[in-house]
């Protein structure tokens, strides 16, 4: 079955550190990817997302994600994270030779520490 | 901006109730979703619609139901609660212009069933 791996459920962090969520899914073919987010106690938000073309995308509050089809990976990285980046964040992945239907990974909130 | 609704934030049940939850869309999306959102699982598809009174099960339908009378008003049916369908329940809506489309979700409505 097609599934979307995001690698760490729990990540602390202190303010001004670089930022790494990995994020791996299982099937080839075309696929859109997508990062969304959930600030504490707000709806889930799209941060990015992949469709064709440059495969290094930028979001928006300086969130970027490179797209590696050969390692089959969209890992989101921010340079120096705030304090207001505390969320949850879930990798999602759609493809039409799998149902059109998106996949999320399971999430990884992230903690900064002011 | 799109704005997706849904009828209540917080909802308590008992066990073997009826339960309706309600999602309504103002940007004539045609697609709307229904996922549940648990810790460690991410959000996964319960059901979805492309268009009205046409519905397709998503990777956990069992359990559930929906209705699609109106074209922004998408209904999940729990028919009988369980307490393991207490869960965070998330609508979302996308349109349909041949691209995979992102998904703008709702605030959620958490469930428990006692």
């Amino acid at each position: 079955a097609q599934s979307v791996s995001q690698h760490n459920h729990h990540v602390i962090l202190s303010e001004a550190a670089s930022l790494e969520l990995g994020c791996n899914y299982s099937y080839g073919g075309t696929v859109n990817l997508f990062w969304y987010v959930q600030y504490p106690g707000q709806h889930l938000q799209l941060l990015l997302k992949y469709f064709s073309g440059d495969p290094l995308v930028k979001g928006i509050k300086g969130f970027e994600a490179e797209f590696i089809k050969s390692k089959f990976s969209f890992n989101l990285r921010k340079p120096s994270v705030q304090w207001s980046d505390t969320a949850e964040y879930f990798c999602a992945v759609i493809s039409m030779e799998y149902g059109n239907k998106l996949v999320f990974g399971a999430g990884t909130i992230l903690r900064v520490k002011s | 901006d799109v704005k997706v609704t849904q009828s209540s934030r917080y909802l308590v049940k008992r066990t073997g109730e009826k339960v309706f939850l309600e999602c309504v869309q103002d940007m004539d999306h045609e697609n709307m979703f229904w996922y549940r959102q648990d810790p460690g699982l991410g959000l996964r598809l319960i059901y979805f619609s492309y268009d009205v009174k046409m519905k397709e099960k998503g990777d956990i339908p069992e359990g559930y139901s929906v209705s699609r009378e109106k074209k922004e008003r998408f209904s999940l049916i729990l028919e009988s609660a369980s307490t393991n369908q207490t869960s965070m329940y998330l609508c979302a809506s996308s349109p349909s212009d041949g691209s995979y489309n992102e998904q703008f979700f709702g605030p959620g409505t958490r469930l428990t069933v006692l």
